[in-house]
């Protein structure tokens, strides 16, 4: 069984602060991506990765940066943590060169005060 | 108009009833299709993988595509109270791609 795991399932973080999402996978899976996932929105790409130090930007990259130095974890960093990047946090990964099904963790719910 | 369309619900059946459950896309593009059911406050669950046309069953859950309307189908034979979740559809071009599109979701309440 695929198992991708985030650091934390819920988390309070203050307007201004450095927020880190930390999201790990047992399979494998060259792919890793971040969306964020808003009612009446669904999921947005924030940024995605197909190898290890390798990275592109989703749809909504603004306020976000990411890193990637093992295959297996792929973390999520805002920068400067704002009342508008409240949202569930999800990661997810897949194998080969991309269209294969994705895998999703269990999601970090970010509430920035 | 969104890549893909997805009635938001909620949809509330009977225990034992068949559910249909349904998404339009308007790129012919699309060739992988997936769902996911997401329990409140958990992540997306995949359910079911299809490529291009026709139908795939799992157990209780039979995926259909038919590319030629742009139109995807998840069937629940017996549905149960365990069931009530959101189901998202999801479907990406093909391989090469990173991009995937997903539905906003529909709302499923099977009462006891």
């Amino acid at each position: 069984d695929v198992k991708v795991t985030q650091s934390s399932r819920y988390l309070v973080k203050r307007t201004g602060e450095k927020v880190f999402l930390e999201c790990v996978q047992d399979m494998d899976h060259e792919n890793m991506f971040w969306y964020r996932q808003d009612p009446g929105l669904g999921l947005r790409l924030i940024y995605f990765s197909y190898d290890v130090k390798m990275k592109e930007k989703g749809d909504i990259p603004e306020g976000y940066s990411v890193s990637r130095e093992k295959k297996e974890r792929f973390s999520l960093i805002l920068e400067s943590a704002s009342t508008n990047q409240t949202s569930m946090y999800l990661c997810a990964s897949s194998s080969g060169t991309g269209g294969n099904e994705q895998y999703f963790g269990p999601g970090t719910r970010l509430t920035v005060t | 108009q969104k890549e893909v369309e997805q009635d938001p619900g909620p949809l509330s059946v009977p225990e034992g009833a068949i559910v249909s459950l349904n998404c339009t896309y308007s790129n012919s593009a699309f060739q992988y299709f997936m769902w996911y059911r997401q329990y409140s406050r958990k992540g997306p669950e995949l359910l079911m993988y299809t490529y291009s046309s026709g139908n795939k069953e799992d157990g209780r859950f039979t995926a259909q595509v038919d590319k030629s309307s742009k139109y995807i189908s998840l069937f629940i034979r017996d549905s149960q109270p365990s069931d009530s979740a959101t189901y998202l559809c999801a479907m990406t071009t093909y391989p090469g791609t990173y991009k995937y599109i997903f539905g906003t979701g529909t709302r499923l309440k099977v009462l006891a």
